[in-house]
């Protein structure tokens, strides 16, 4: 059960897009469609931002968005904001029925 | 609302152990598999265990396997993390989280600390 391999910051300016990446294994990322990203503030509890690779919760901005080619998956932010500035985590389904994490990406609005 | 309220947490000695529980309301909570997650002071999420909507199926990170034991009590809305012989390393925020289908987590509670200290 490795954690999934994201970069350990990305930085922008305001209104530009980021991407970060998560890859995985055909075991997990590769093999299903069922990547979330969620994003966490420091002390408080994660958020799903995105689910199955590319969906949006309720309430979401739409300037969130996911993908997904072979076994990495990405969340790109468009439009970036200074509440923005957060930790990412991808997940995914794996095939040992459990869930696997990324390490995490600190994004950093400069 | 949903709402998921986790407490149980505290200080304790290595090789103890803690039970923590996670009200849940707001939802059909036997209708949802549920999950913990934890992520120890400065480190990322770490995905720990999952029990289905019945309780008839559970799986464990390795990390915790043979020690942690999840269940639940769908009369009572509730969902426990029992954590036999603890280590150091079990020390984190514990998060009780919602499965929303096809593996997402789409809501948590407020996190219940657990220190693992001599």
């Amino acid at each position: 059960q490795s954690a999934l391999t994201q970069p350990a910051s990305v930085s922008g300016s305001p209104g530009q897009s980021i991407t970060i990446s998560c890859t995985g294994t055909s075991s997990d990322v590769g093999g299903y469609n069922y990547v979330s990203w969620y994003q966490q503030h420091p002390g408080m509890a994660p958020k799903l931002m995105i689910y199955t690779v590319n969906n949006r919760p309720s309430g979401v901005s739409n300037r969130f968005s996911g993908s997904k080619s072979g076994k990495m998956a990405s969340l790109t932010i468009s439009g970036l904001q200074a509440e923005d500035e957060a930790d990412y985590y991808c997940s995914s389904y794996t095939s040992s029925g459990t869930l696997v994490f990324g390490g995490g990406t600190k994004v950093t609005v400069l | 609302q949903v709402q998921l309220v986790e407490s149980g947490g505290g200080v304790v000695q290595p090789g103890r152990s803690l039970r923590l529980s996670c009200a849940a309301s707001g939802f059909t909570f036997s209708s949802f598999n549920m999950h913990w997650v934890r992520q120890a002071p400065g480190k990322g999420l770490e995905w720990v265990t999952v029990i289905s909507y019945d309780g008839s199926n559970e799986h464990y990170a390795d990390s915790v396997k043979g020690r942690f034991t999840i269940s639940r009590d769908n009369s009572k809305s509730t969902m426990f993390l029992q954590m036999n012989s603890l280590r150091d390393e079990d020390t984190a925020v514990y998060w009780c989280a919602r499965e929303g289908g096809k593996s997402l987590l789409d809501f948590w509670g407020q996190g219940s600390l657990v220190t693992v200290s001599s």
